[in-house]
């Protein structure tokens, strides 16, 4: 089975930019979160969709948003980047809400 | 306000040696997560646990839900067990459902 593929792995962008950012979860898995990780701030919570729907939101600005479609794929959209967005963004699936979860590999984003 | 604290930070241990990790939390909580990351940033996540005790080879996660604690030890360590090791904990969704991860404990295993 393959495992959680996130997409692009590397990304640089300039300030103003915007950027979408891909998740495929594991065949079967109907719940996708998204977290951002920094060094200053460690991983935070961004939000988690379930069956195309958004459950949850951390505490981010509305220049973050997400989606998730209808095979369970999701995409992640900073609008108006800031060079503070420069993160590892990691998504992670799992086969239900509150199951364990399976982390990707993250894309690196660099904002310039 | 951190609502998830860990100790310590910083580890460094000799191969075989027993390890433990601590962390504390100030809200309630429906499960807590302890997830391991290795230098290139993959997570994988070790457990997801609401009461008790789970092991898996030789890590063992304890938590203590009176006391908003747990711990996560690792028996004869060794060097591969070199991560960053996070602790996370999930509210229940009537407390907004939200994630609140610790700021990790870096820990070294020496041969």
């Amino acid at each position: 089975k393959a495992g959680v593929t996130q997409t692009p792995r590397y990304l640089i962008k300039t300030r103003g930019q915007q950027v979408t950012l891909s998740c495929s979860p594991i065949s079967g898995h109907r719940s996708v979160s998204w977290y951002q990780q920094t060094p200053g701030q460690g991983l935070q919570f961004l939000f988690e969709y379930f069956s195309e729907t958004q459950r949850n939101k951390g505490n981010f600005p509305g220049r973050f948003s997400g989606r998730q479609f209808s095979n369970s794929r999701s995409e992640m959209n900073v609008s108006t980047l800031e060079l503070g967005d420069s993160a590892l963004y990691l998504c992670a699936s799992s086969l239900w809400v509150s199951r364990p979860q399976y982390f990707g590999a993250g894309t690196r984003l660099s904002v310039l | 306000k951190n609502e998830v604290e860990q100790s310590p930070q910083n580890l460094t241990a000799q191969e075989e040696e027993f390890i433990t990790i601590n962390c504390s939390y100030s809200v309630g909580i429906s499960a807590l997560h302890w997830l391991q990351q290795h230098p290139g940033g993959g997570i994988v996540s070790l457990f997801m646990l609401s009461s008790g005790k789970k092991k898996h080879g030789r890590l063992i996660a304890t938590i203590n839900i009176q006391e908003k604690h747990s711990s996560l030890h690792i028996t004869a360590s060794h060097p591969r067990d070199s991560a960053v090791y996070i602790c996370a904990v999930r509210t229940p969704d009537n407390t907004g459902n939200q994630f609140y991860f610790g700021t990790g404990t870096s820990l070294t295993v020496i041969p």
